[in-house]
């Protein structure tokens, strides 16, 4: 079946530091993946996704590439803000139309 | 902002009873669906629909039911509640445009505890 693997958080930063944050899959066929943020109190906001291998997606100085040789999708920002704390989650999407999630990493930013 | 409404964004029932929870889209996208998500869990489809009067079970359907009547409603309901349904239900929307320019909306969430 198909699945993501996010590591596990929580991930506690100071400001200005490099985050990274894993995100394997397994899938029959060729997805599009994809990188959302939840901000407290809220849903699911697309922050970037990229659709065939090699694409980088990127969005507000996060980016992620599509890497097909290691079924990896890693989202990275290289200066993190407070305003950067949330859940962010890793998820996949076939033909099929449905989104299949990781388990969330809740990143926290401290100033 | 996707116009999703779900509602209500709580609730508090008892072991037992029947709960509906509604999902409205101003978007006419053919897509809904209804996840929840829990903590290690991520966000698990529990149903969705790619048409009116057309619904599938997702991963975690067991003890949920859904109806759409018309496009723009997707009805969620829990039979009969139990404390292992305690959780916070997203509501999304989408409009597929084959698989690389189909992207997903989601509503505010509705936290669902049942005692």
């Amino acid at each position: 079946g198909n699945s993501v693997t996010q590591m596990e958080g929580p991930v506690t930063l100071s400001e200005e530091a490099f985050l990274t944050i894993n995100c394997t899959y397994t899938a029959t066929g060729y997805p599009s993946l994809f990188w959302y943020v939840q901000y407290p109190g809220e849903g699911l906001q697309l922050l970037l996704k990229a659709t065939k291998a090699d694409d980088k997606g990127s969005n507000k100085g996060f980016e992620a590439t599509y890497r097909k040789e290691t079924t990896s999708f890693h989202l990275e920002k290289g200066s993190v803000q407070v305003s950067d704390s949330a859940v962010y989650f890793c998820a996949l999407l076939l033909n099929d139309y449905k989104l299949s999630f990781g388990a969330g990493t809740t990143v926290t930013v401290r100033a | 902002d996707a116009g999703i409404t779900q509602s209500p964004r709580h609730k508090v029932t008892e072991t037992g009873t029947p709960v509906t929870l509604r999902c409205h889209q101003t978007e006419n996208h053919r897509y809904m669906y209804w996840y929840r998500q829990d903590p290690g869990h991520g966000l698990r489809l529990i149903h969705y629909s790619y048409g009116v009067k057309d619904t599938d079970k997702g991963e975690v359907s067991d003890g949920y039911s859904v109806s759409r009547s018309k496009t723009e409603d997707f009805l969620l309901t829990l039979e009969s509640a139990t404390s292992s349904q305690t959780s916070v239900y997203f509501c999304a929307i989408s409009e597929p445009k084959g698989q690389s320019n189909t992207e997903a909306f989601f509503g505010q969430g509705t936290r669902l505890t049942v005692v």
